[in-house]
């Protein structure tokens, strides 16, 4: 079962822009998180948002979290080539043990 | 060097055979989690553990079996029974404190090719 669906699929831009990916959910949460994964590697988690936080930062990322619409968002500002990867929100359900993932932006920084 | 480690990295099978991968964490997590994940696709759940000797079924177990005997190993084996085994593996394990969970610590991942 989808939990989180990103938007856009994939995503092209020049380097030093910003990036901006998005994440809908359907069902009530209690933490959303973001996750990156290089090509061929394991994920890296990047940044957890709980319930009742709307905005967090880290670094260069900065991820808003609106409950009311179900949907959360990851900035990344100055984009490098060392940001292209794919990126993933994942979500926990309120009655449950388990997070799921959804299918991932892939993002492009072009030189 | 703390960490979570999978083995191996690639992994050929005949139709017909089983295989088990490898994952160990010297984090002392709790809970260890199996994910499939196809080209361009997102991870499904196979199997997760929450406690040793203790492991429940996720989205896509057929065909997929677990042990958790130690706390720092959930090896995965893939039986003939999966009619379509070909795909990247990824372990992966978190501290359970009893409240929202925690963030989760990926392993490398293993690919499975079937020939």
């Amino acid at each position: 079962s989808q939990q989180g669906e990103e938007d856009p699929q994939a995503l092209s831009i020049q380097e030093g822009e910003n990036a901006t990916m998005n994440c809908s959910y359907k069902t009530s949460i209690n933490n959303l998180q973001w996750y990156r994964q290089n090509s061929g590697r394991g994920l890296v988690h990047l940044i957890l948002i709980r319930s009742n936080e709307r905005e967090k930062h880290s670094g260069r990322l900065r991820v808003t979290l609106d409950t009311s619409k179900k949907s959360s968002s990851l900035l990344i500002t100055a984009s490098r080539a060392a940001d292209t990867a794919s990126y993933f929100c994942a979500t926990d359900a309120s009655r449950d043990d388990k997070i799921i993932f959804g299918k991932g932006t892939r993002l492009h920084i072009l030189p | 060097d703390g960490g979570i480690t999978q083995s191996p990295k690639y992994l050929f099978r005949k139709e017909g055979q089983n295989v088990t991968l490898s994952c160990e964490q010297n984090l002392n997590h709790d809970a260890m989690y199996w994910y499939r994940q196809d080209p361009g696709q997102g991870l499904r759940l196979i199997y997760y553990s929450q406690i040793v000797n203790d492991f429940q079924k996720g989205d896509i177990a057929e065909g997929y079996s677990v042990s958790r005997e130690k706390k720092e190993s959930f090896p995965l084996t893939v039986t003939s029974a999966q009619k379509n085994p070909t795909a990247f593996y990824l372990c992966a394990s978190s501290q359970l404190a009893g409240g929202p969970l925690n963030e989760q610590f990926f392993g490398p991942g293993t690919r499975l090719t079937v020939l």
